[in-house]
């Protein structure tokens, strides 16, 4: 199946520092992404889609300030956590469509962020 | 409004035995129900999948019933391994907006 690349997988950082994280399909195009976050024990909720060349679609109560989301390019979407807090602590997946079977999503590895 | 129910929330079975875990949906748009497993630290990775217009779809060990009249689904894991231990998540999609589960801690004792 198509790969999807997460970096980095693990970020500690101090607060009010930024992170960036990056996703990309490893072998094929992604002409939109998706960003979710997990807190323990919780499921996945979908923070934002990101869209290539385009702004990104933020999901209700999310901060698109706090949250920048770059696509620059068919293989590569990155969130921005700016200004990081503890409570922006949390673990990060993304994902991206099968080119021809759109419903199914790859998933990255996921990026755990601990903010001090 | 979580648009997607699964239970149980924890599950622990015997190695050899069957883990069936159930989710209901609400919104008839949903045309493809996929189920992911996690691991912890993990991403989540597709495990079998199923369209409304099947009622069982069996990929080896796992089989998923949907009920679309009930707009009920299950995941079904014969012959449950330790190395099934993981968390599964039933999921719902309309396009390519997938929405999640809750999510099942599956224990399976050795």
């Amino acid at each position: 199946g198509a790969v999807v690349s997460q970096h980095p997988s693990r970020v500690i950082c101090k607060s009010g520092t930024s992170v960036k994280i990056e996703c990309r399909s490893l072998d094929f195009q992604a002409t939109t992404m998706f960003w979710y976050r997990q807190f323990p024990k919780q499921s996945l909720m979908l923070m934002a889609t990101s869209n290539e060349g385009s702004k990104a679609t933020y999901e209700q109560g999310v901060e698109k300030d706090k949250f920048l989301i770059n696509h620059a390019s068919l293989t590569l979407s990155t969130l921005t956590v700016t200004s990081a807090h503890p409570e922006d602590s949390s673990f990060y997946i993304c994902s991206a469509p099968d080119q021809k079977w759109n419903e199914k999503l790859f998933f990255g590895s996921g990026t755990q962020l601990s903010v001090l | 409004q979580q648009q997607v129910k699964q239970s149980p929330q924890s599950l622990i079975v015997q190695k050899g035995g069957i883990s069936i875990i159930n989710c209901a949906y609400e919104n008839t748009a949903f045309d493809y129900f996929p189920w992911y497993q996690q691991f912890p630290g993990k991403g989540p990775a597709l495990l079998i999948a199923i369209r409304p217009d099947v009622s069982e779809k069996k990929e080896g060990r796992f089989t998923i019933s949907f009920n679309k009249s009930a707009k009920q689904f299950s995941l079904h894991i014969m012959d449950s391994q330790p190395g099934d231990s993981a968390t599964y998540f039933c999921a719902a999609t309309s396009g390519s907006r997938l929405t999640f589960g809750e999510g099942t801690q599956l224990t399976v004792n050795p």
